[in-house]
């Protein structure tokens, strides 16, 4: 499995961007990148997902470099709800294999 | 929908006992996880059911066992319970080769 690397914490003030970086230097070509977080006492949500292009949903965007060594999880606008522990998961492209969660970034959204 | 859902919410067992887990899968889901979270860890895979069997595990004693029904809902059971066996026991339900994992809210057991 491809390993990770993530900051263990961020600060963020509301309303602005916040930009999680993550290093996945040994992902496999059939692996994507996946964002999770979870909020305190709460079971981990998915967020987004991606293989090499950029990616944007309702909750975020994804941009992942041309060498696909790592990845940025942008939250547009955060708010104090965003406040979370996120995790980056390389993921096989056959989609039957557990997630493997390491230990995250700690993002605190601050009013 | 309905999302998934764990029962109960909290307990407390004493070391050496049995203690069985309970999970109901997002409605259209056949396939369910269990994952161990420690205080401060990020989410361990314990294993995974497919339609009724176990379809893969993660580094985990036999002493964790788990069940899935035709409705797709699922057990795990843990049998001599240690004091390392306290943690977050967090379920998630997909369909096999789906890409997203829908998780519980999570059972908090404590063994004292």
């Amino acid at each position: 499995d491809a390993k990770t690397t993530q900051p263990t914490s961020m600060d963020c003030a509301e309303g602005r961007a916040a930009n999680l970086p993550c290093n996945h230097s040994t992902i496999s070509g059939n692996e994507y990148v996946y964002w999770y977080r979870q909020i305190h006492s709460q079971g981990p949500q998915y967020i987004i997902h991606g293989l090499k292009n950029n990616e944007t949903n309702e909750m975020a965007s994804l941009i992942i470099t041309e060498d696909r060594k790592s990845s940025t999880l942008i939250l547009p606008h955060a708010t104090l709800r965003d406040t979370a522990v996120y995790y980056c998961i390389p993921l096989s492209i056959s989609g039957n294999t557990p997630l493997v969660f390491g230990k995250g970034t700690r993002l605190s959204v601050i009013a | 929908e309905t999302g998934v859902t764990q029962s109960p919410t909290h307990l407390i067992k004493t070391r050496g006992q049995q203690v069985t887990l309970r999970c109901s899968s997002q409605s259209g889901h056949n396939t369910v996880s269990w994952y161990q979270q420690a205080l401060g860890q990020g989410p361990q895979f314990i294993f995974q059911y497919y339609r009724e069997e176990e379809n893969g595990r993660g580094n985990f004693p036999p002493r964790f066992s788990g069940l899935q029904f035709p409705n797709y809902s699922s057990e795990l059971n843990v049998n001599a319970l240690e004091l390392d066996d306290s943690a977050l026991y967090l379920c998630a339900s997909s369909h096999l080769h789906g890409y997203e994992q829908y998780f519980g809210p999570g059972t908090r057991l404590t063994v004292t």
